[in-house]
């Protein structure tokens, strides 16, 4: 089954640096999507990159995507305190072939020091 | 800006007793979603559900599961007979289109 994995398992930065995270997979996808959990909290959808795209853009976030290598990356830009969380990537597959069921990784911790 | 929500937020429950946690997906979304997180682990897949059908369902979803929309907008999943190791927090999703899913606060599960 395919499994998103992600490194590092934990992130710390000073605040104002860049946060990169890491995924990778090892089936074939349709999309992967990321996001962000506060402790204890709900998931807050992040982007979603599809299979034919490489690379996605949304404010301070950058992701991009390499099928060939099944892997994606999260680059947080100019990161702030509020940005401490855990980061996960989620694969997805078409529906017809398995309901568009998320499969998630382990996550990243990113911790931001003021 | 429309969300997922969900109750109770917190369920408390005796070994062997029917839960039902409730959601209620954005109002246009026509895909909707259980997943569960077990404290300090990963999320993963319960069941998925379209067109008032189930589509799709894990290993983890057994005959003590089930899923209903009872009306345009409730989604519900009851769990027969807990047990201890149904300790968990419950998400429930929606998706417009079967792509981008947004997940609800949560429940968690507390079984005793």
């Amino acid at each position: 089954s395919q499994q998103g994995e992600e490194d590092p398992q934990a992130l710390s930065i000073q605040e104002g640096e860049n946060a990169t995270m890491n995924c990778s997979y090892k089936t074939s996808i349709n999309n992967l999507q990321w996001y962000r959990q506060n402790s204890g909290r709900g998931l807050v959808h992040l982007i979603l990159i599809r299979s034919n795209e490489r690379e996605k853009h949304s404010g301070r976030l950058r992701v991009t995507l390499d099928t060939s290598k099944k892997s994606s990356s999260l680059l947080i830009t100019a990161s702030r305190a509020a940005d401490t969380a855990s980061y996960f990537c989620a694969t997805g597959r078409p529906w017809e072939t398995s309901g568009s069921r998320l499969t998630f990784g382990e996550g990243t911790q990113l911790t931001v020091n003021p | 800006e429309p969300e997922v929500t969900q109750t109770p937020s917190h369920q408390v429950t005796q070994m062997g007793q029917e839960v039902i946690l409730r959601c209620v997906p954005i109002s246009n979304h026509l895909y909707f979603y259980w997943y569960r997180q077990i404290l300090g682990q990963k999320v993963e897949f319960l069941v998925s559900f379209y067109n008032n059908e189930i589509s799709e369902k894990s290993e983890i979803f057994d005959d003590q599961f089930s899923v209903e929309r009872p009306d345009g907008s409730n989604f519900t999943l009851k769990i027969r007979s807990t047990k201890l190791e149904d300790s968990a927090m419950y998400f429930c999703a929606s998706s417009r289109r079967g792509d981008t899913q947004y997940f609800g606060p949560g429940t968690r599960l507390t079984v005793l």
